[in-house]
């Protein structure tokens, strides 16, 4: 069985600053996928960045970073230099080796501020 | 196509009627799924296809929800006998299907309204 949480619901950050967005997840396979996506008000669900279970390095794409903890099974999502823009929901998602199934979390609403 | 294509946006039908919401992926994408998104939820997962292979049903919530692909092209979502509860948008995904980890594209979504 595969469970992603977000605890997150919502959360403030300053224009410019860095946010942390928290997932953990449990699940019984040994290789698996995580994944960030972003939903802003539109709908659209926008991916962000993409983590493999064996991989030793943690995932930057840009802006976003994973910090990738396999032992304690967290994948928090990193924003640096946050910009209006980056309002919206993020979803975090695990997806093991044969990935028939994507289970995503509840999501965190991130709000910039100005 | 460039992109997930979904149809119609938004659907507003009375309680008890048929509907039927349809998806046309990324052209060569072998794997397709169907998650639901209820109002500030996250995405429920509930039907996957992979090319030619019986599709994964588990999510679906009941016997009133069936879903079709023809080959590795459309599908159609359909949901008999709608109920208030079925209220949500239903977001349609596709991915290469080809190895063990892959970004699932996500088209726009149809907004589904139960009166």
């Amino acid at each position: 069985a595969q469970k992603i949480t977000q605890t997150q619901p919502g959360m403030f950050v300053q224009e410019k600053e860095a946010v942390t967005l928290d997932c953990t997840y449990d699940t019984s396979d040994q290789s698996y996928g995580l994944f960030w996506y972003k939903q802003p008000s539109s709908g659209e669900m926008i991916f962000l960045i993409y983590q493999g279970s064996y991989d030793e390095q943690n995932a930057t794409e840009g802006r976003y970073s994973l910090n990738f903890q396999k032992a304690r099974k967290s994948a928090n999502l990193v924003i640096s230099a946050s910009q209006l823009g980056d309002s919206a929901m993020y979803f975090c998602a695990i997806s093991p080796y044969n990935f028939n199934k994507f289970y995503f979390g509840s999501g965190t609403k991130l709000n910039v501020k100005p | 196509g460039a992109g997930v294509s979904q149809s119609p946006s938004n659907k507003v039908t009375e309680k008890g009627k048929d509907v039927e919401l349809r998806c046309d992926p990324i052209s060569g994408h072998t794997a397709l799924y169907w998650y639901r998104q209820r109002l500030g939820q996250g995405l429920e997962f509930l039907i996957y296809f992979q090319g030619n292979s019986a599709p994964d049903k588990s999510g679906l919530p009941s016997d009133r929800f069936s879903a079709e692909r023809t080959g590795e092209s459309v599908s159609t979502l359909t949901i008999q006998r709608t109920q208030q509860e079925d209220s949500a948008v239903y977001l349609c995904a596709s991915s290469l299907g080809v190895t063990g980890f892959e970004k699932l594209f996500f088209g726009s979504g149809t907004q589904l309204s139960v009166l």
